[in-house]
């Protein structure tokens, strides 16, 4: 069964570097997603990406995060200069159809980021 | 913004036993998705819901679109040790991209 695969799986950064999450999205899907938790926490929406930009943002997604499909296969969750509130379980998702379609949306394993 | 009450916050059972689990929100949703969480990985879909009113089975698992479309519930029936995990609801609605997820039921199986 297709999956959504993401890199790394565990990283450790100091504070104020930058980061980059890497996801491969389900091939023949068109909608693409980072979403964050936080330990014990639910799961928090961060941005949807379709058609080569930015379609939603949440307030978490402030200017120190960006995202970019580099090529026809993956899609990358910038963090510009890393706090420590930023630890977190980064998830990338991926759908089909969009907010209007009867959505079904795909997790991958996740990116566990610890800053220190 | 929208938020989904999940409810119970954890479940202890005895395997074997039937689960039930709900959200409730103030909100109308489009969407109601259900997932299973194991700890250190991602949210594993387990069913959509679509239609207000809809019933929709998975194996053991059985859902329910609220017809208010504001409320969904998940039941396992014959509960057995792998279903062991945390089970997230969450909606899509009011014209957003992005999930609104519950807090999580977290289910704990006594053998």
């Amino acid at each position: 069964e297709p999956e959504v695969t993401q890199t790394p799986s565990h990283q450790v950064t100091q504070m104020g570097q930058e980061v980059i999450l890497r996801c491969v999205p389900i091939s023949n899907h068109l909608y693409f997603y980072w979403y964050r938790q936080i330990l014990g926490q639910k799961v928090e929406f961060l941005v949807s990406f379709y058609n080569n930009e930015i379609s939603e943002k949440s307030e978490i997604f402030d200017d120190q995060f960006s995202v970019e499909r580099p090529d026809g296969s993956n899609f990358t969750l910038k963090i510009r200069s890393t706090k420590l509130e930023d630890s977190a379980m980064y998830f990338c998702a991926s759908s089909v159809s969009g907010r209007w379609s009867g959505n079904t949306i795909y997790f991958g394993e996740g990116s566990w980021l610890t800053v220190v | 913004g929208q938020q989904l009450n999940q409810s119970p916050q954890s479940m202890f059972i005895q395997e074997g036993e039937d689960v039930s689990m709900n959200c409730t929100s103030s909100s109308i949703f489009n969407t109601w998705l259900w997932y299973k969480q194991d700890p250190g990985e991602g949210p594993v879909l387990l069913i959509a819901l679509y239609k207000a009113g809809e019933l929709t089975s998975n194996g053991r698992l059985t859902a329910q679109f609220g017809i208010t479309r504001k409320d969904s519930f998940l039941n396992i029936s014959a509960s057995i040790p792998s279903d062991v995990g945390i089970y997230f609801c969450a909606g899509q609605g009011g014209g957003a991209d992005g999930l609104t997820f519950g807090k999580g039921t977290h289910l704990i199986i006594q053998p």
